[in-house]
């Protein structure tokens, strides 16, 4: 079955760029919409955006002005990257397969901004 | 942003225990609702979708209901493992958001 794999850097430094990948397997990324995810430390769940595999895009207002998606295809994998990031950023990072209901979800990666 | 507000943020429960959630919308999000099982440091996992679709591989144990701006979810019989934080997330609006939150417990 469909299987996601986040990765990137655990620890970013305040200002930079935060950068991850979702890595999909057991299936193609093609045909479906792909949406990241947030969630703080003991908090709930916030929704980031979400990717259709033809690139097309929908971001949250809140983090648009730093935010990009993207999706690479022929690795059949999508990525995010947040801007200037500040500690209110640090929180474990889902990808999910889906827009509208989402499922399934990678296990999750915690990044932690700090200098 | 469409506000989703869940009730109790908090329940405990005997195994056994019929135990309902309810998610209330700041504005009308049809039938445009999901709801997620979260275990102690795990990823979500959906269980209903479009209100009241059971997705599939999930116990019969586990439903939803409601449209509009009201919401339920039920166990019906509540399970050991059954412990965790459980979380709607609407659909019909973006940006989507998602409830704060009910944690369960056993009693």
């Amino acid at each position: 079955q469909v299987q996601l794999q986040e990765s990137g850097p655990g620890l970013v430094r305040p200002s930079e760029t935060l950068s991850l990948t979702c890595t999909v397997s057991g299936g193609s990324i093609s045909s479906h919409y792909w949406t990241w995810i947030r969630q703080p430390p003991g908090k709930g769940l916030e929704w980031i955006g979400y990717i259709y595999y033809s690139g097309s895009t929908n971001y949250n207002p809140s983090l648009k002005s730093r935010l990009t998606i993207s999706v690479d295809t022929s690795k059949n994998r999508f990525s995010l990257r947040l801007s200037s990031v500040t500690a209110a950023d640090t929180a474990v990072y889902y990808c999910a397969r889906g827009g509208s209901w989402l499922d399934p979800w990678g296990l999750g990666t915690l990044v932690t901004v700090s200098s | 942003d469409i506000q989703m507000t869940q009730s109790p943020s908090s329940l405990s429960a005997s195994v056994g225990d019929r135990v309902t959630i309810t998610c209330q919308a700041s504005q009308d999000s049809r039938k445009s609702l999901n709801w997620y099982q979260q275990k102690p440091g795990k990823a979500p996992n959906l269980l209903i979708y479009d209100a009241s679709n059971l997705q599939t591989g999930v116990p019969s144990r586990f439903s939803g209901s409601g449209s509009g701006t009201d919401f339920t979810f039920t166990i019906s019989s509540l399970q050991p493992e059954d412990i965790a934080t459980y979380y709607c997330q609407q659909y019909e609006n973006l940006p989507y958001t998602f409830g704060q939150g009910t944690k369960l417990e056993i009693k």
